[in-house]
């Protein structure tokens, strides 16, 4: 069974433009977390969906958005890019229902000029 | 709301030594807990997880983390350390929330491993 992908793997952008990234969970998965990470916040938390709806935001500002289509695939996009928004983005996924662990892509590293 | 706490950022042992990783967690209920190891530039593996039961949790590559309610904590064992498992540890807990669940990160805990 394949793992979760993303895509780009990585990404270079320039203050104000806008980026989209995209995350393919493991097939059965319906739901898809996506993460933060960078040396000083360490991992947090974005937003969760489950079957394209949003059950689960974390406190980020409203440039970050996501979505999720029917096939359970996610993409995440960040509008006027900060230098502060550079960092590994994580995608997770999970099977339906609780007492699930999280399978992690390899994350998308994006860096912002 | 539940937190983690990984009290040690970064943790050098040498090859072959035993290795301990602390981690506490605050949560109301029992929780359900997991150990998470992240290389360099990639995503988080699972290690491990406790749900229920047996409070020694034996996991892969030969780690165990035993769950103490008592203490609020699920360390993080290994009895020997191989050069392969520098690499950063991530505890975290779930609970429950609107029927699904929610996971939250400890801040990690960076392993060195010297020759």
């Amino acid at each position: 069974k394949a793992g979760v992908t993303q895509t780009p793997r990585y990404l270079i952008k320039t203050r104000g433009q806008q980026v989209t990234l995209s995350c393919s969970p493991i097939s059965g998965h319906r739901s898809v977390s996506w993460y933060q990470q960078t040396p000083g916040q360490g991992l947090q938390f974005l937003f969760e969906y489950f079957s394209e709806t949003q059950r689960n935001k974390g406190n980020f500002p409203g440039r970050f958005s996501g979505r999720q289509f029917s096939n359970s695939r996610s993409e995440m996009n960040v509008s006027t890019l900060e230098l502060g928004d550079s960092a590994l983005y994580l995608c997770a996924s999970t099977r339906q229902g609780i007492r699930n662990e999280q399978f992690f892509g390899p994350g998308t590293r994006l860096t912002v000029l | 709301a539940q937190s983690v706490t990984q009290p040690d950022i970064h943790i050098t042992v040498s090859e072959g030594a035993s290795l301990e990783l602390r981690c506490n967690y605050s949560y109301g209920a029992t929780p359900y807990l997991f150990w998470y190891v992240q290389s360099p530039g990639q995503g988080l593996q699972l290690l491990l997880k406790y749900f229920s039961g047996d409070t020694l949790v034996q996991g892969i590559k030969g780690f165990e983390a035993e769950f103490k309610r008592s203490q609020s904590s699920f360390n993080l064992r290994k009895p020997s350390v191989h050069w392969s498992d520098a690499a950063e540890y991530f505890c975290a807990v779930g609970a429950h929330s609107g029927g699904y669940q929610k996971v939250t990160f400890g801040t990690g805990t960076k392993l060195q491993v010297i020759p």
